[in-house]
């Protein structure tokens, strides 16, 4: 079975200041990992996804994603926020298989103050 | 072309009423998800069609919950006997195997 667990239900940082948005997984069998982000009033993105071709992974808008398998962790950074970064970000973990189904965290909700 | 639709956007319904959801997805894509999302408690999982398989209802909360998945396409999410905890906002998902999901805007949900 796989799950995620995001610390930190809300992250405040200034603008240019680094994003750190933790992940951490669960996971029987080697995982798929992703993050998506949910800007206001509009629907769920990926913004970036690891599937074992490399362990930093780029997404979209400047992020970033390392998977640390010794730490079980794929925290989301980018850095240097901008205003228009505000918005909730879930991880999201499958199984080592397209065929497994996608479990997402609770999300984090990132504000960036002026 | 389109992308995954879902009606109605908004449900007011009573408690104790039936309710249909209904998810059109992204045509040729094999894989539908259902998810409920509710204010602080992030994408809860329901339910996952693959293809021809069996669906995953390992998520689904109880048995008032139910869904199929028509000719490999368009998908209905049904609540029985609504209560007032089933608000929130269902959204459906899908994908081609192994590639990104494709969300629909959602239905709103509120049980009075």
């Amino acid at each position: 079975a796989q799950s995620v667990t995001q610390l930190g239900s809300h992250v405040s940082v200034s603008e240019g200041a680094l994003v750190l948005l933790r992940c951490n997984y669960s996971s029987s069998v080697p995982p798929y990992l992703f993050w998506y982000v949910q800007y206001p009033n509009q629907g769920l993105q990926l913004l970036l996804k690891y599937t074992s071709a490399a362990t930093l992974v780029k997404g979209i808008n400047g992020f970033e994603a390392e998977f640390k398998k010794s730490e079980t962790s794929f925290h989301l950074t980018k850095p240097s926020a901008h205003m228009s970064d505000a918005a909730e970000y879930f991880c999201a973990v499958s199984g080592y298989s397209s065929a497994s189904k996608i479990i997402f965290g609770s999300g984090t909700r990132l504000s960036i103050r002026p | 072309g389109a992308g995954v639709s879902q009606s109605p956007s908004n449900k007011v319904t009573e408690k104790g009423k039936d309710v249909e959801l209904r998810c059109d997805p992204i045509s040729g894509h094999t894989a539908l998800y259902w998810y409920r999302q509710s204010l602080g408690q992030g994408l809860e999982f329901l339910i996952y069609f693959q293809g021809n398989s069996a669906p995953d209802k390992s998520g689904l909360p109880s048995d008032r919950f139910s869904a199929e998945r028509t000719g490999g396409s368009v998908s209905t999410l049904t609540i029985q006997r609504t209560q007032q905890e089933d608000s929130a906002v269902y959204l459906c998902a899908s994908s081609l195997l192994g590639s990104p999901l494709h969300f629909g805007n959602g239905t709103r949900l509120t049980v009075t």
